[in-house]
């Protein structure tokens, strides 16, 4: 069935970097964009970023803006974030989630989050 | 502060209706599709309304969206204790080149 599986969470000091991993499986993972969706402890949801289907595009939200890179591996089936210069506010449960598109005036959008991974915790403290 | 904007709370008991509001702006809700979702407590969330009004397959007819200009409405009836969860609205914003969230909306079934 269609899954996705994040990894790579753990507990890291602020300045560091970690990156997570979202592995897919039982779908044409090539075919979606594909997107990272942060909840920091007793909070509501952030989206974090967004990658197309063929990584041509990426949009990040202003909080992670320089220094957080999304990026796929077609070839993978697999989903990465590259977090860098990580701070206390970072500390949250990472997802990852599917995204279809639709296409409106000669462009595509993102549509809506179809399919969600359990989610990986990352804690930035020292 | 949320770009998009829920009540933090709503209430009714088992049986009863209750409305979910999500407030926007011409550059999110005003000019794109509104989703909707539910996240049941320590679990991820999940899609419960698309493209405004259209259910996902496996999601009860006893939830529903409407939208109107710049707010979306999710509607729950028959309230079950098993809805007790938080409920998010969503969008991409033209403006902001990024999708964003309500701030969620805690539902309690008394």
């Amino acid at each position: 069935q269609e899954q996705l599986v994040e990894s790579g969470g753990g507990v890291v000091q602020p300045g560091r970097s970690l990156r997570l991993s979202c592995a897919t499986s039982g779908f044409t993972f090539s075919s979606y964009g594909m997107h990272w969706v942060r909840q920091a402890p007793g909070k509501g949801l952030e989206w974090v970023a967004i990658i197309w289907y063929d990584g041509t595009k990426k949009y990040y939200a202003d909080s992670v803006k320089g220094r957080f890179t999304i990026s796929r591996d077609n070839s993978k089936s697999t989903l990465y974030v590259q977090m860098n210069s990580l701070r206390a506010e970072d500390t949250a449960v990472y997802f990852c989630a599917r995204g279809p598109y639709y296409y409106d005036g000669g462009a595509y959008f993102p549509h809506y989050f179809d399919l969600w991974g359990h989610g990986t915790l990352v804690t930035v403290s020292s | 502060q949320s770009v998009l904007t829920q009540p933090p709370s709503v209430s009714a008991a088992p049986g009863q209706r209750v409305t979910i509001s999500c407030s926007g702006s011409s550059s999110n809700i005003g000019n794109n599709y509104v989703s909707w979702y539910q996240q049941l407590p320590g679990t991820a969330p999940q899609l419960l309304i698309y493209d405004n009004n259209k259910r996902p397959s496996g999601i009860p007819d006893r939830f529903s969206g409407s939208k109107s200009g710049t707010s979306a409405t999710l509607a729950i009836s028959g309230l079950q204790t098993g809805d007790e969860a938080d409920y998010y609205c969503g969008t991409w914003d033209r403006s902001l080149s990024a999708w964003v969230f309500g701030g969620g909306t805690k539902l309690t079934v008394l």
